[in-house]
């Protein structure tokens, strides 16, 4: 079965640098990989998508890449904000079969230091 | 513009107890999704709905869980016979359309509701 991974440990960057988040997966390629936000004791809300035959995607400080060769996703934030802090989830979407339920990693915890 | 509703927040329940937890898609929106979230785990695909149909319930339990999504209201997902190890947060996201297929298809950014934390005692 597919299996996501993100970084596990919590991920502590100083205010203004750039923070950069990994998910890896296995098997096969996914159509569309997206990326969330999540705060503690909400519910995840959706930052940026990329398509399998894209390689990058931009949305103001945030930059998204994907690499199939590698079954790897790249999430960076620049200028990085201590508002910035919060668990980052990659989603994996398969695309056909009527199943569109997203495949999630676990997360990776980012803490934006002032 | 409201948001994807869910309701209750918090939902506390003995065991052997059922739960009925609800999900008011956004409007205009007829795809709706359940997800559960365990402690320190991901969130985990439940189901897939739309309108009166279940798309896929490849995630959900064989016994004591069922969804639906009648014409008119929320959509339900119901816990019967509540056990300990389903205590976890239950996530619903909403969705305008699907991916599966065609020439214009089109990302499949899903909306999530704040969740129901079900407690079982």
């Amino acid at each position: 079965s597919q299996k996501i991974e993100q970084n596990s440990e919590a991920l502590n960057i100083q205010e203004g640098k750039t923070a950069t988040l990994t998910c890896n997966y296995t098997n096969y390629s996914p159509a569309y990989l997206q990326w969330y936000r999540q705060d503690p004791g909400r519910g995840p809300v959706f930052l940026l998508l990329i398509r399998e035959n894209e390689k990058e995607k931009r949305k103001e400080r945030l930059k998204v890449t994907f690499d199939t060769t590698l079954k790897q996703s790249l999430f960076h934030i620049t200028a990085s904000q201590p508002a910035d802090s919060a668990t980052y989830l990659c989603a994996l979407e398969y695309s056909g079969g009527g199943a569109d339920g997203l495949t999630f990693g676990k997360g990776t915890h980012l803490i934006i230091q002032p | 513009n409201a948001g994807v509703m869910q309701n209750p927040r918090h939902l506390v329940r003995r065991r052997g107890q059922e739960a009925r937890l609800r999900c008011s898609p956004m409007k205009g929106h007829s795809h709706v999704y359940w997800y559960r979230q365990l402690p320190e785990e991901g969130l985990k695909f439940m189901v897939y709905l739309q309108k009166e149909n279940i798309i896929d319930e490849s995630g959900m339990p064989k016994e004591r869980f069922s969804a639906e999504f009648p014409k008119e209201g929320p959509s339900i997902l119901r816990i019967q016979q509540v056990v300990r190890g389903d205590s976890a947060a239950y996530f619903c996201a909403s969705s305008p359309r699907t991916t599966s297929g065609g020439a214009d298809s089109s990302y499949n950014e899903q909306f999530f509701g704040p969740g129901t934390r079900l407690t079982v005692l």
